[in-house]
């Protein structure tokens, strides 16, 4: 069964800085993997998704991710930090013939002024 | 806003009870998926069903029922509850139920348990 680790239980930036959350998946296979964003009081809300092909993917409110197999990471990134990215940040996998996605725990970002 | 909507926000109840929670797609959506996010176990996925048949079974207890119905809106039935099932109750909807699809999240409903 696939896994999903997320080492970072909070991270704290300065609004500005750049910003990396770390995703160590397990799975036997190339999974699909997925960044959810969940901003309190509020559901989760995909910021992006890689099945195959480029392995640096592009998502919403400016935040990228990269996948690299050697590794089994999947790390979402941002050049710059808005007070606004302030959020539980969701790491996930599938695997392949099934659609439901498997969680990490979480990381809560902080942002400073 | 999603478009997924969910009642009750918030729910208060005592162990031994019965609790129904609400859960209304996307319009044009027929797959809704019910997950359970609590601090011991995280974010985990209960059932799903597509266009009022049950699809998929994850981590739910046989206290828990849910169904779909013909107007696609769901339930989730949530009996003999327990502390333990103290939890933020999300649904999900999407319009198929195929891998390559966005989940749409509702708010979720927070149930306390006391």
């Amino acid at each position: 069964a696939q896994s999903v680790t997320q080492p970072d239980i909070h991270i704290t930036v300065s609004e500005g800085a750049s910003l990396e959350l770390r995703c160590n998946y397990s799975y036997g296979a190339t999974p699909y993997l997925f960044w959810y964003v969940q901003s309190p009081g509020q559901g989760l809300q995909l910021l992006l998704k890689y099945f195959s092909g480029d392995t640096l993917v592009q998502g919403i409110k400016g935040f990228e991710a990269e996948f690299k197999r050697s590794q089994s990471s999947f790390n979402l990134r941002k050049p710059s930090v808005h007070w606004s990215d302030a959020a539980e940040y969701f790491c996930a996998v599938g695997a392949r013939g099934s659609y439901i996605p498997t969680f990490g725990r979480g990381t809560s970002l902080i942002v400073h002024p | 806003d999603s478009g997924v909507t969910q009642t009750p926000k918030h729910l208060i109840t005592a162990t031994g009870q019965r609790v129904t929670l609400r859960c209304s797609p996307r319009s044009g959506d027929l797959s809704v998926y019910w997950y359970q996010q609590s601090l011991d176990q995280g974010l985990q996925f209960l059932i799903h069903y597509y266009n009022g048949e049950e699809r998929a079974k994850g981590n739910i207890l046989e206290r828990f029922s849910a169904q779909q119905f013909p107007d696609l809106h769901s339930e989730l039935n949530l009996s003999s509850l327990e502390l333990g099932d103290s939890a933020l109750y999300f649904c999900a909807s999407s319009v198929e139920s195929r891998f390559q699809e966005t989940q749409y999240f509702g708010p979720g409903t927070r149930l306390l348990v006391l």
